[in-house]
């Protein structure tokens, strides 16, 4: 139990399109999702926390209308990054958490931008 | 200012060696604390935490750690690495009223590479 899935698992664009990034947790309800940026061989980066029904909390620094966060479901939790450049080009992870106080990881997505 | 420190960027043991990852946090109280695994182009494995109690945790694939107050730290260990356990490792801490809803904070990992 306690799969998180990320669609897609990576995504190739051109500087100025915009890229949608989805996580699911497959077979839990999650209460809380968080994403995460990774740039190469670096640690993990907390961009926001999101709360289903509910606007995202940004950590400073991360531009609230360059990664747009929706959460409309208790399973879903979309990352879209919008007017892509090349220095958004990473790894974004995403995590959900239910009440046993753990986070499940999903696979991570590749974003790279041309 | 809440942190975690992993003072070895990259380790390399030799295959049936044992290994110790090395962790330290400045936190205000006992944060819960927890150690992450994660191969190439992958998310993250939980390999154990601790929130309480005995002070020594045991986790997933044969791996420990022990959580020493009086030296704010965690060190993760293995007595026998195998090739596959090659990855980056991460300790983290939460806040000790941890909840569904609480940040981790990630160290800067360790890279362990395995020699034949």
């Amino acid at each position: 139990g306690a799969v998180v899935s990320q669609h897609p698992s990576w995504v190739i664009c051109k500087s100025g399109t915009s890229v949608k990034i989805e996580c699911r947790s497959l077979d839990f309800q999650a209460t809380t999702m968080f994403w995460y940026r990774q740039f190469p061989k670096q640690s993990l980066m907390l961009m926001a926390t999101s709360n289903e029904g509910s606007k995202a909390t940004y950590e400073q620094g991360v531009e609230k209308d360059k990664f747009l966060i929706n959460h409309a479901s208790l399973t879903l939790s979309t990352l879209t990054v919008t007017s892509a450049h090349p220095e958004d080009s990473s790894f974004y992870i995403c995590s959900a958490s239910r009440d046993n106080n753990e986070q499940f990881f999903g696979p991570g997505t590749r974003l790279t931008v041309l | 200012a809440q942190s975690v420190t992993q003072p070895d960027i990259h380790i390399t043991v030799s295959e049936g060696a044992s290994l110790e990852l090395r962790c330290n946090y400045s936190y205000g109280a006992t944060p819960y604390l927890f150690w992450y695994v994660q191969s190439p182009g992958q998310g993250l494995q939980l390999l154990l935490k601790y929130f309480s109690g005995d002070t020594l945790v045991q986790g997933i694939k044969g791996f420990e750690a022990e959580f020493k107050r009086s030296q704010s730290s965690f060190n993760l260990r293995k007595p026998s690495v195998h090739w596959s356990d090659a990855a980056e490792y991460f300790c983290a801490v939460g806040p000790p009223e941890y909840s569904s809803a609480s940040k981790i904070i990630f160290g800067s990992g360790t890279r362990l590479s395995i020699r034949p």
